[in-house]
């Protein structure tokens, strides 16, 4: 069965310092999305990307957020300046329609910042 | 902005017993969603649901739609320790179809045996 491959499983990077999780979506999937989910608590949208820019995001995905799809099959997010309220778990979804169908999600990269 | 209530919290049952989750939003959904994450996992797609009072059947769950389109739930038959997990509903962020999802804050099963 098709994945959604993320990269990498766990970062552990200094308050200050950029990042950028990887993910390689479903190939024929047109959506993708990226989530997260601080411990113990609820998915959280952040933004979804659809046609080589963003289409929707959330009052999380703020200046220091972005996101790429630099090729025809990797969409990463950046965080510019992690902060320790960033550590999170950060899960990329990806969907070949709107509707119907549910999404994709990958196994997710555990960030954490010390 | 939007949101998705879901209740209860946790519960925890003996295995063979029933178990449902309720999720309720003040707005009107064009569809809801369920996905399931495993302690350590991800979110996995279980269904969606589109039509007023739809109930959808998967082995031993059950998923219903409610008439105004405004709440779901999620009904476990006779719970076996491998439904152990966090049920989260999930509905369009802006109530279109097409958006992306919010997410309810899950309902977190456990399950003895």
């Amino acid at each position: 069965e098709p994945e959604v491959t993320q990269t990498p499983s766990h970062q552990v990077t200094q308050m200050g310092q950029e990042v950028i999780l990887r993910c390689v979506p479903i190939s024929n999937h047109l959506y993708f999305y990226w989530y997260r989910q601080i411990l113990g608590q609820k998915v959280e949208f952040l933004v979804s990307f659809y046609n080589n820019e963003i289409s929707e995001k959330s009052e999380i995905f703020d200046d220091q957020f972005s996101v790429e799809r630099p090729d025809g099959s990797n969409f990463t997010l950046k965080i510019r300046s992690t902060k320790l309220e960033d550590s999170a778990m950060y899960f990329c979804a990806s969907r070949l329609t709107v509707s119907p169908g549910g999404y994709t999600f990958g196994s997710g990269t555990r960030l954490t910042v010390v | 902005g939007q949101q998705v209530m879901q209740i209860p919290q946790y519960q925890h049952v003996q295995e063979g017993e029933d178990f449902t989750t309720y999720c309720n939003s003040s707005t009107t959904l064009s569809n809801i969603q369920w996905y399931k994450q495993r302690p350590g996992g991800h979110p996995v797609f279980l269904i969606q649901l589109v039509k007023s009072g739809e109930v959808k059947k998967q082995k031993r769950l059950t998923f219903q739609f409610g008439e105004a389109k405004k709440n779901s739930s999620l009904h476990i038959t006779a719970t076996q320790t491998t439904d152990v997990g966090t049920y989260f509903c999930a509905a369009p962020l802006r109530g279109q179809a097409g958006t992306a999802l919010i997410f309810g804050k899950g309902t977190t099963l456990s399950v003895s045996s």
